[in-house]
């Protein structure tokens, strides 16, 4: 069975400021494909990338980027210079063997302040 | 852009009432899905269709749901006896591969309301 963990419910900070969401997952598949959703005030659910698990290697864009660590199960996600239009619940999500369901987190509220 | 709508936004039912949710997927795209968010909580999985059937689905997929693609670009979810706990966002996604790394593109959901 699969599990994706968000201990952070929410976390507030001051704009400009770096924050990182943490996100833990459980497998027992060797392949697994993981995900960050964005979901802003507004209600949809924005992809924001996708990361193997064969493909450790951190990824940036822009002011987003992803740290992916098996040895951790961890795949954490950092904004730098955090703006108010970053506030939104942020999901990560796990596809894991076979399986084409979307296994998602329970969710981190972030809450940039101006 | 191409994006997966649904309509309505917001539906309100009785208890007891049948609903039928609709999706549009993108045009290209093979797999369709239907997830759920109870207010305050994370998605759930409901159902996953491809090639006119199910091809996976949740406990949550009970005899009361059911998925259609009635034409070559609606994909719904009928709930047949709504209760109040189907109260929530509804999300239709699709994916353009049958690879499970595929991403999911979510249209904006239909939320849910029964009273």
């Amino acid at each position: 069975a699969q599990k994706v963990t968000q201990a952070q419910t929410e976390i507030s900070v001051v704009e400009k400021e770096d924050v990182t969401l943490d996100c833990v997952y459980e497998t027992r598949d060797t392949t697994y494909y993981l995900f960050w959703y964005k979901q802003p005030p507004s209600g949809e659910l924005v992809f924001l990338i996708r990361r193997n698990s064969f493909d450790e290697q951190n990824e940036i864009s822009g002011r987003y980027s992803w740290n992916f660590q098996k040895s951790t199960s961890s795949f954490n996600f950092t904004i730098t210079a955090s703006q108010v239009v970053d506030s939104a619940v942020y999901f990560c999500a796990l596809v894991s063997g076979s399986a084409r369901q979307l296994t998602f987190g329970s969710g981190t509220q972030l809450t940039v302040l101006p | 852009e191409p994006e997966v709508t649904q309509t309505p936004s917001h539906q309100v039912t009785q208890m007891g009432q049948e609903v039928i949710l609709r999706c549009v997927p993108i045009s290209n795209h093979l797999y369709f899905y239907w997830y759920r968010q109870i207010l305050g909580q994370k998605v759930e999985f409901l159902v996953s269709f491809y090639n006119n059937e199910i091809s996976e689905k949740s406990e949550i997929f009970d005899d009361q749901f059911s998925v259609e693609r009635p034409d070559g670009s609606n994909f719904t979810l009928k709930i047949r006896s709504t209760k109040l706990e189907d109260s929530a966002m509804y999300f239709c996604a699709s994916s353009d591969g049958l690879a499970s790394y595929y991403e999911q593109y979510f249209g904006p959901g239909t939320r849910l309301t029964v009273t």
